[in-house]
């Protein structure tokens, strides 16, 4: 049971280059996330995902864009990079029936980018 | 808007001791949650505890509880018998609205156990 996993680990992008982070979760949740943690702070949510088929924005959107075409894929695609998108991206996934009781976040591992 | 404020940048204990972390919120939703999670050097982040709005007893999970003051809006996480393995980032979050998976994240307080 792998969980949530996250590739690549590490990536360094120049300035206006494009790429994808991969996503990928084996728990059949229904709930996928997107977060960034910059330097010092806490995490900020970018895009989430209820279901296949299913995305929205979350507090920071800008310059990403999600997909999620199965339950266990969701890919984050960053176009024309930018330096102040490095950051590390966690992706995170949940089971969630919208009724009461927590709704716990298992997350990937993260993937460290560095935009030059 | 919803805001989760903690407080304390850093925090230092002795290895056995008791230690709590701070967290105060605001949100004009009647139903949230609450979260601790934490994240150590390696950089995952590792659930800890969950608080529901509505819940009567504090949430307990082994050595971790929440202290959850509903009216003060405050919701501290305590350690007790802190190890050595404690050290790290404990980052308090708060569900967002109607979707529970929706977290706002605190900037986190940065724990060190000291043998």
């Amino acid at each position: 049971n792998a969980g949530v996993t996250q590739t690549p680990k590490f990536r360094i992008l120049k300035i206006g280059q494009s790429m994808t982070l991969q996503c990928a979760q084996d728990m059949n949740h229904n709930y996928m996330y997107w977060y960034r943690q910059d330097p010092g702070m806490g995490l900020k949510l970018i895009y989430y995902s209820v279901g296949a088929g299913i995305t929205d924005k979350g507090e920071v959107p800008n310059g990403y864009n999600v997909s999620r075409s199965t339950t266990e894929d969701f890919p984050l695609r960053l176009e024309l990079a930018a330096p102040s998108q490095t950051s590390v991206y966690f992706c995170a996934s949940s089971f969630f029936r919208g009724s009461s009781g927590a709704n716990v976040l298992t997350f990937g591992a993260g993937s460290r980018l560095t935009v030059l | 808007a919803q805001k989760i404020t903690q407080t304390q940048p850093g925090m230092f204990v002795q290895e056995k001791e008791a230690v709590t972390l701070d967290c105060t919120y605001d949100t004009s939703d009647p139903s949230y949650g609450l979260f601790w999670y934490k994240q150590p050097s390696s950089g995952e982040m590792i659930f800890l505890i969950y608080q529901g709005s509505y819940d009567q007893q504090n949430a307990t999970e082994g050595r971790y509880s929440l202290n959850f003051q509903k009216a003060r809006k405050s919701a501290n996480l305590v350690i007790s018998a802190s190890q050595l393995g404690d050290s790290a980032m404990y980052f308090c979050a708060m569900s967002r609205g109607g979707s529970q998976g929706n977290l706002i994240f605190g900037k986190g307080t940065k724990l060190s156990v000291k043998p």
